[in-house]
């Protein structure tokens, strides 16, 4: 059992250019989560998609975009990176969209911009 | 708006002293409340949750009570060990939008 699969792990860009980080669960969630985690600031909600179709903007979603391609996979498209988006990227799905539900995280997708 | 805060850390311990590490929130409507650790290397595992005013989450020897009162959810430990070392996040999620959103962490030692 996978569970929430990230790809890549690690990462290395230059100032400007693009990518996108893969996200992909096996267990039939409905909301779906990017968060980036930055020294002394915990956990920052980038995007989230509480079902299949919709997606919502976090706390900090500028210079990000996303694609809820299914209901199994969930996107973060960098389009033009740049030195403060260096962070840990972590997905994470949950099967209800409000309540008690537990969350399950990826293990993480550490990037750097040079 | 919702939002989530711990105390500062890091916190360093001996083995088999007592935790405490303070949340206190602000959000509308009733949330569930969470805490989540995270171990080197890794994402974030469930550690306990509660779901109303008064309710008791506990797991591997931790609690947290849901305080609405207060607007807390401390989590405590009464006898830590070296394996307790991790970061700790508080958490809550909006019973509206369904956002969850997480305090800054705190990042427990604890030294045998």
């Amino acid at each position: 059992n996978a569970g929430v699969t990230q790809t890549p792990k690690f990462q290395v860009l230059k100032t400007g250019q693009s990518m996108t980080l893969q996200c992909a669960q096996d267990m039939n969630h409905n909301s779906m989560y990017w968060y980036r985690q930055d020294p002394g600031m915990g956990l920052r909600l980038i995007y989230y998609s509480a079902s299949e179709g919709t997606t919502d903007k976090g706390e900090v979603p500028n210079g990000y975009n996303v694609s809820r391609l299914n209901k199994r996979e969930f996107s973060l498209r960098l389009e033009s990176a740049a030195p403060s988006q260096t962070s840990v990227y972590f997905c994470a799905s949950s099967e209800k969209r409000t309540g008690p539900t537990e969350a399950f995280f990826g293990q993480g997708t550490r990037l750097t911009v040079v | 708006g919702n939002s989530v805060t711990q105390m500062e850390g890091p916190v360093t311990l001996s083995e088999e002293a007592f935790l405490t590490i303070n949340c206190t929130y602000t959000a509308t409507g009733y949330p569930s409340l969470f805490w989540y650790v995270q171990y080197p290397g890794e994402g974030l595992q469930l550690l306990l949750k509660a779901t109303k005013a008064d309710d008791k989450g506990s797991n591997k020897g931790f609690e947290a009570t849901y305080r609405k009162e207060t607007t807390s959810f401390h989590l405590e430990k009464g006898s830590v060990q070296v394996s307790d070392s991790a970061v700790y996040f508080c958490a809550l999620r909006t019973s509206n939008t369904g956002k969850l959103i997480f305090g800054q962490g705190t990042t427990l030692q604890v030294k045998p």
